[in-house]
């Protein structure tokens, strides 16, 4: 079982849509979650961060965090077509972040 | 302030051949990670030093690959004797002195340099 799983399938929606991405872990001592966003041909950048169980919004960002059943999310509202990118779902334990396999979200104006 | 900088930008090597990726880090950190990202892969952690010091090399391939972070200078991932399977992207990665940010997740990637192994 990998450590966190990421279903890669691209997804596209139209303008003004909400964007809904998730994962889910295994490994119990990963401390803080995290979502980058990552364009064509650059690095990711950090999106959104957050150690506990509940939501964190940011803006348009929501990130949702269940310890329990050891799934994140990612919530965009009002999708713009500047959110088109790849978004990863990260975690931390010690000095290593584990990654998901990313989403391609492409909004279409 | 300029970002995390990494050199080149695209680098072509037959097999065999070696492969030197630099980084320099943002200006003030001195903690440097280096991920690999594979097709259809996500991003791998390799390998997190500090200046002078390797730190955590579990993610590094037990033989061929090598990194440092001297005193002066940017940060190399060194990889020798290249084959097909190290086609891929590598990502730089760095983050502030003394901040466990590092530790929480608070990265600041630079644009990767992309490997092809003919």
């Amino acid at each position: 079982q990998k450590e966190v799983e990421q279903d890669p399938g691209p997804l596209s929606v139209p303008e003004g849509a909400i964007v809904s991405l998730n994962c889910t872990y295994s490994n119990s001592a990963f401390q803080y979650f995290m979502w980058y966003r990552q364009y064509s041909r650059k690095g990711p950048e950090l999106l959104m961060y957050t150690y506990s169980s509940g939501n964190k919004e940011d803006g348009r960002f929501t990130a949702q965090v269940d310890k329990s059943s050891k799934y994140i999310s990612l919530f965009i509202r009002d999708s713009q077509p500047s959110d088109s990118a790849t978004y990863l779902c990260a975690m931390s334990v010690n000095n290593r972040l584990a990654f998901g396999k990313g989403n391609q979200v492409v909004v279409i104006p | 302030n300029a970002g995390v900088m990494q050199n080149p930008r695209h680098l072509v090597r037959r097999r065999g051949q070696e492969a030197r990726l630099r980084c320099s880090p943002m200006k003030g950190h001195s903690h440097v990670y280096w991920y690999r990202q594979l097709p259809e892969e996500g991003l791998k952690f390799m390998v997190y030093l500090q200046k002078e010091n390797i730190i955590d090399e579990s993610g590094m391939p037990k033989e061929r690959f090598s990194a440092e972070f001297p005193k002066e200078g940017p940060s190399i991932l060194r990889i020798q004797q290249v084959v097909r399977g190290d086609s891929a992207a590598y990502f730089c990665a760095s983050s502030p002195e003394g901040d466990r940010l590092s530790a929480r997740g608070k990265l600041f990637f630079g644009s990767g340099t992309q490997l092809s192994v003919l």
